[in-house]
């Protein structure tokens, strides 16, 4: 089975543009969350979706949002760039138990 | 304040000896991860833990969760060469994670020179 699938891989955008990653979760799991992790620190969160309801979120601004498609896909949405966003962003995805698997994840660069 | 502190940050040890790493944290959590990840890539689940007390093997990987489930650690026996990674520890509040997310450690930086 395949594993959680992040897209683009990599990607280098300007400041103040718009970004949106995508993310397909295991299948079977409804639950997607994503994390941003930027160099030399452990992942931090920002979003949680079950059935494609918002359930949780972290502490970043409103520039960031997500959603969840029928099909338990997300994509996570990032306006106005800084470069403080340039980070390796990673999608998780669970079932209703404690393990939680990563994606490979997609590494922004802001310019 | 970091909620999960994991010492030590930086580790550079020869092939063949043990190390043991530790996170630490002031909250209870109902689930605690450990993560290695590779340079450029996601972090990839070794092991969950759940109950206080709890010791779960994994080849040459041995870890503990504390009894009050407010701290872990992770133990190497005969380090390898292919054990050189980032090791993060990750605590949840809930299952999955859940509204709350995963709580990261920092990670240890771990170099196992031949």
């Amino acid at each position: 089975d395949a594993g959680v699938t992040q897209s683009p891989t990599h990607l280098i955008k300007t400041r103040g543009q718009q970004v949106t990653l995508r993310c397909s979760p295991i299948s079977g799991h409804k639950s997607v969350s994503w994390y941003q992790q930027v160099l030399g620190q452990g992942p931090q969160f920002i979003f949680q979706y079950y059935e494609k309801e918002e359930r949780g979120r972290g502490n970043f601004p409103d520039r960031f949002s997500a959603r969840q498609f029928p099909n338990y896909s997300s994509e996570l949405n990032v306006n106005a760039l800084l470069l403080g966003d340039s980070a390796l962003y990673l999608c998780a995805s669970s079932t209703h138990g404690n393990t939680i698997y990563f994606g490979e994840g997609s590494w922004l660069t802001v310019v | 304040t970091q909620l999960l502190e994991q010492s030590p940050q930086f580790l550079s040890i020869q092939e063949g000896e043990n190390l043991t790493v530790y996170c630490n944290s002031s909250s209870v959590f109902s689930s605690l991860q450990w993560y290695r990840q590779e340079p450029g890539e996601g972090p990839v689940l070794l092991v969950t833990v759940v109950t206080g007390g709890e010791v779960k093997k994994l080849k040459r990987l041995t870890f503990q969760f504390g009894d009050a489930r407010k701290d872990s650690s992770l133990h190497i026996t005969a380090a390898q060469t292919g054990d050189t990674g980032l090791y993060l520890c990750a605590g949840g509040y809930h299952p999955g994670g859940g509204a709350d997310g995963l709580t990261f450690g920092k990670g240890t930086h771990l170099i196992i020179q031949p």
